[in-house]
């Protein structure tokens, strides 16, 4: 099983309104990502966990909050965000081998959101 | 941070072609490529990874190359079918490929295949 699932499919919020992402997997991945997708644009990186830590932030700003609450499980919390995060977000993981190079990212269905 | 490019950035072939995708990339101390489908509003299927070590992939009628030195990499798609459709992006590991490290995606080829 090579799934990676994610809720909702579609949210539709206001700039004021606070809302969460959720990403699971049950592949047993220590690794888990967040990309953010621009329509007409390739996915681009937010956030990285590895084994329940952040490990990688790409400068994203604060309205933007992950969490990784044990190792199946991804969140994003948005507060405040503005019309122009609309975008796709997507979920992935990966084993987190600690050798580099031999892993293959597995990437979720997306959410896409709408932020009015 | 790299830059990966694709060429072409879209390709129209009649149902049968076998066809080339291309992806560059501007460093060759590269850990792995990894070759995605994508279909319009969907996630990320992966298709290939081709580590460093290796010079080619194959699944199926897809097969995947590495060529380091030239700094690039070949998606070849065989007897193509409509179902093929979709866009096809290629990856690179962002940082040092050590585990858990972010990808950095080119821009897409969007390959149609018609009936």
């Amino acid at each position: 099983d090579t799934e990676v699932t994610q809720t909702p499919k579609h949210l539709v919020m206001g700039m004021t309104n606070k809302k969460s992402l959720k990403c699971e997997q049950h592949m047993g991945h220590r690794a888990m990502y967040w990309y953010k997708q621009k329509a007409k644009k390739p996915p681009e990186l937010m956030f990285v966990y590895s084994y329940e830590k952040l490990s990688i932030n790409e400068s994203v700003p604060s309205r933007f909050s992950p969490e990784c609450p044990n190792s199946s499980l991804l969140n994003l919390h948005l507060h405040a965000l503005q019309p122009e995060d609309s975008a796709l977000y997507l979920c992935a993981s990966s084993q987190d081998l600690r050798v580099a190079g031999q892993e293959t990212q597995y990437f979720g269905p997306g959410t896409r959101l709408l932020v009015l | 941070k790299q830059e990966v490019t694709q060429i072409p950035a879209a390709l129209s072939v009649p149902e049968g072609e076998n066809l080339v995708l291309n992806c560059s990339f501007t460093d060759s101390a590269i850990y792995n490529l990894q070759w995605f489908r994508q279909d319009p509003g969907k996630g990320l299927t992966s298709l290939l990874l081709i580590q460093s070590s290796q010079r080619e992939q194959t699944s199926g009628r897809l097969n995947a190359s590495l060529d380091k030195s030239s700094g690039r990499s070949t998606l070849y798609i065989a007897a193509s079918q409509p179902g093929d459709s979709a866009t096809y992006l290629c990856a690179r590991l962002m940082y040092s490929g050590g585990g858990a490290d972010g990808l950095t995606f080119g821009k897409g080829t969007h390959l149609i295949i018609q009936p």
